[in-house]
């Protein structure tokens, strides 16, 4: 089985950067997803890491070390509408395409 | 875009009732999977199927089934309905062979067994 830990809540001011991390324990990796969830809402699909670096994606970037089983998602220039749950997901070699979430973190974007 | 479509956005059944709940995604996706989503747990995996007709166990399966019968539904079967298992449900999809797709999630179902 896979342990994946992220903070359950946390607080940033519109404009300012943030930094979610994420941390995961599996015996096979094989990627690494991040989603955002708005409330009520179906989860979207943010990024994917499978090397270890730093992927952009305008406002929004993630990383990966794969040493480490760490995982950051960095979100740049808050906006209100960033409010959201952000869920990291982890894939095992083990359970072919099936994910692994952990429990998400709960971002408010405080004016 | 893909779309991953559940029958019902919100659901109100009893104890004991058999509970269909159905997905239906329309890009061809060989996979296809049933989550629950409960507040401080996170999405959990219950059932998965890599194609027609195949089905695997996720994490939680106890009380549910599942079944397809063709590449673009899969079913979620609650057998005999219990008040533990009012939650959200989210079924999502993903194409064989590239690693990289993320899974297409539907709009969920919220379900309260009474």
């Amino acid at each position: 089985g896979q342990n994946i830990d992220q903070p359950t809540e946390m607080t940033a001011t519109e404009g300012a950067i943030v930094q979610i991390n994420c941390t995961y324990q599996t015996s096979g990796f094989n990627g690494l997803f991040w989603y955002q969830q708005h409330a009520g809402e179906a989860p979207t699909f943010l990024s994917y890491n499978v090397l270890d670096g730093l992927e952009e994606k305008g406002r929004f970037s993630s990383f990966l070390s794969r040493s480490k089983g760490y995982s950051y998602l960095l979100l740049k220039e808050l906006q209100m509408k960033d409010s959201a749950s952000y869920l990291c997901a982890v894939r095992d070699k083990d359970s072919g395409y099936a994910l692994n979430f952990g429990k998400g973190t709960s971002l408010l974007v405080t004016p | 875009d893909v779309k991953v479509t559940q029958s019902s956005r919100y659901l109100v059944k009893r104890t004991g009732e058999k509970v269909f709940l159905e997905c239906v995604q329309d890009m061809d996706h060989e996979n296809m999977f049933w989550y629950r989503q409960d507040p401080g747990l996170g999405l959990r995996l219950i059932y998965f199927s890599y194609d027609v007709k195949m089905k695997e166990k996720g994490d939680i399966p106890e009380g549910y089934s599942v079944s397809r019968e063709k590449k673009e539904r899969f079913s979620l079967i609650l057998e005999s309905a219990s008040t533990n298992q009012t939650s959200m449900y989210l079924c999502a999809s993903t194409p064989r062979g590239a690693w990289e797709s993320p899974q297409h999630f539907g709009d969920g179902t919220r379900l309260s067994i009474l």
